[in-house]
């Protein structure tokens, strides 16, 4: 069965510090892989995703990851931090055997330090 | 274009009480999802609807119904709520975008329940 892994369910950087979190997948074939980010009281909103149209994937406000399937990871890195980077962060990937159900990393907090 | 709504944003019930989940999604997408949230959980599927007329169970069914009453809307509801039932709700909804060939999933705002 398809999975992913997030390394770290909480990360703390500095403000202008670069951006780093972990998510390793388990699967066969090149799944379909996302980046939600959630912010306090609100809901998930799509940060990214891979759907293998290019290794290096760009997303909304500065994030980008990198689907690397000799590691099978695909890790969140943004370049300077900010603010209002704050919230949580799920890595996510859909299984080959069903084109619409999702499976949910536990998450990582991102704090940011001053 | 709205998205995934859904109502109320918070609601507290009574042990025992009823009520009903509202969702809706202006996208056309086919599939709809509804999911809750407890701290150190992460997010755990309820019920899904794969199209318009079907539904199918998540993990964590029991103590809920749903009815797909339309492509719009996927509603949520609550027989006889009990406190392990207070969560954060969420509702989602899947299409293809272009070029893709699987789908991706948006996610309504959430709905906090407590359930005293």
């Amino acid at each position: 069965a398809q999975s992913v892994t997030q390394l770290g369910s909480h990360v703390s950087v500095s403000e202008g510090a670069l951006v780093l979190l972990r998510c390793n997948y388990s699967s066969s074939v090149p799944p379909y892989l996302f980046w939600y980010v959630q912010y306090p009281n609100q809901g998930l909103q799509l940060l990214l995703k891979y759907t293998s149209a290019a290794t290096l994937v760009k997303g909304i406000n500065g994030f980008e990851a990198e689907f690397k399937k000799s590691e099978t990871s695909f890790h969140l890195t943004k370049p300077s931090a900010h603010m209002s980077d704050a919230a949580e962060y799920f890595c996510a990937v859909t299984p080959w055997s069903s084109a619409s159900k999702i499976i949910f990393g536990s998450g990582t907090r991102l704090s940011i330090r001053p | 274009n709205a998205g995934v709504t859904q109502t109320p944003k918070f609601q507290v019930l009574k042990t025992g009480q009823s009520m009903t989940l509202q969702c809706a999604q202006d996208m056309n997408h086919n599939s709809m999802y509804w999911y809750r949230q407890d701290p150190g959980m992460g997010l755990r599927l309820i019920y899904y609807s794969a199209s318009e007329g079907t539904t199918d169970k998540g993990e964590v069914p029991n103590g809920y119904n749903v009815s797909r009453l339309n492509k719009r809307e996927f509603s949520l509801r609550l027989e006889s709520a009990a406190p392990s039932q207070t969560s954060v709700y969420f509702c989602a909804s899947s299409g293809r975008d272009r070029g893709d060939y699987q789908e991706t999933q948006y996610f309504g705002p959430g709905t906090r329940l407590l359930v005293l």
